[in-house]
């Protein structure tokens, strides 16, 4: 089955530590997106990407990273830099260039604070 | 800068009501309307697209209305059920930022038996 998978489920970061979400979809999706969501409120955009080597910054990038180096996959990492890293992350990838296509989501990893 | 609200935060409806769910927009100019449903601790679910040229769309007991020009998108649930128990968001697609998905903050729904 196609889809999306986020790992982990659960994770805990200490004070002062860099942790990597990791994301990886088998859709053939050229489009990737990672979005935070905190309680009450809608999902913002960290970072996205369009294609393989090349990612911009979305509304919410300070504190975070991410690579592309795989059409496949979209780690995310949450530096120290990144004061309230509390939150439920969502990786979403969509096909592009093939007019209105669903964005398709994962299960989400939720990050706490040690 | 678009900006989507969803009304109302939270609804609780007896098992076999007909519900609403609404969705407003700032900018009209969009490309697509998208509805998703969320169970907790989950990913987003897509349930229903509509795209800018469409009036609404439909699945079972689902039915999703697009008012461009007033800014306004309806969800439709025909005879809840508790398993229709969940949060769900709108979001408008940002064509300027990648494709990218502007969201409301969801109606937290509650169906009960």
């Amino acid at each position: 089955d196609g889809g999306i998978t986020q790992s982990p489920k659960y994770l805990f970061r200490k004070e002062g530590q860099n942790v990597t979400l990791s994301c990886e979809q088998n859709l053939n999706h050229d489009a990737m997106y990672w979005y935070r969501q905190d309680p009450g409120q809608g999902l913002r955009l960290i970072y996205y990407s369009q294609i393989v080597n090349d990612f911009q910054k979305g509304d919410i990038a300070e504190g975070y990273s991410v690579s592309r180096e795989k059409k496949e996959s979209f780690p995310l990492t949450v530096t120290s830099a990144q004061k309230n890293p509390t939150a439920f992350y969502l990786c979403a990838s969509t096909a592009v260039g093939v007019g209105n296509q669903p964005q398709h989501f994962g299960d989400g990893t939720r990050l706490s604070i040690l | 800068k678009q900006e989507v609200t969803q009304i109302p935060a939270a609804l609780s409806v007896p098992e076999g009501e007909n519900l609403v769910l609404n969705c407003s927009f700032t900018d009209s100019a969009i490309y697509n309307l998208q509805w998703f449903r969320q169970d907790p601790g989950k990913g987003l679910t897509s349930l229903l697209l509509i795209q800018s040229s469409q009036r609404e769309q439909t699945s079972g007991r689902l039915n999703a209305s697009l008012d461009k020009s007033s800014g306004r998108s309806t969800l439709y649930i025909a005879a809840s059920q508790p398993g229709d128990s969940a949060t769900y968001l709108c979001a408008t697609i940002d064509m300027e930022y990648g494709n990218k998905l502007v969201f409301g903050a969801g109606t937290i729904l509650r169906v009960k038996s």
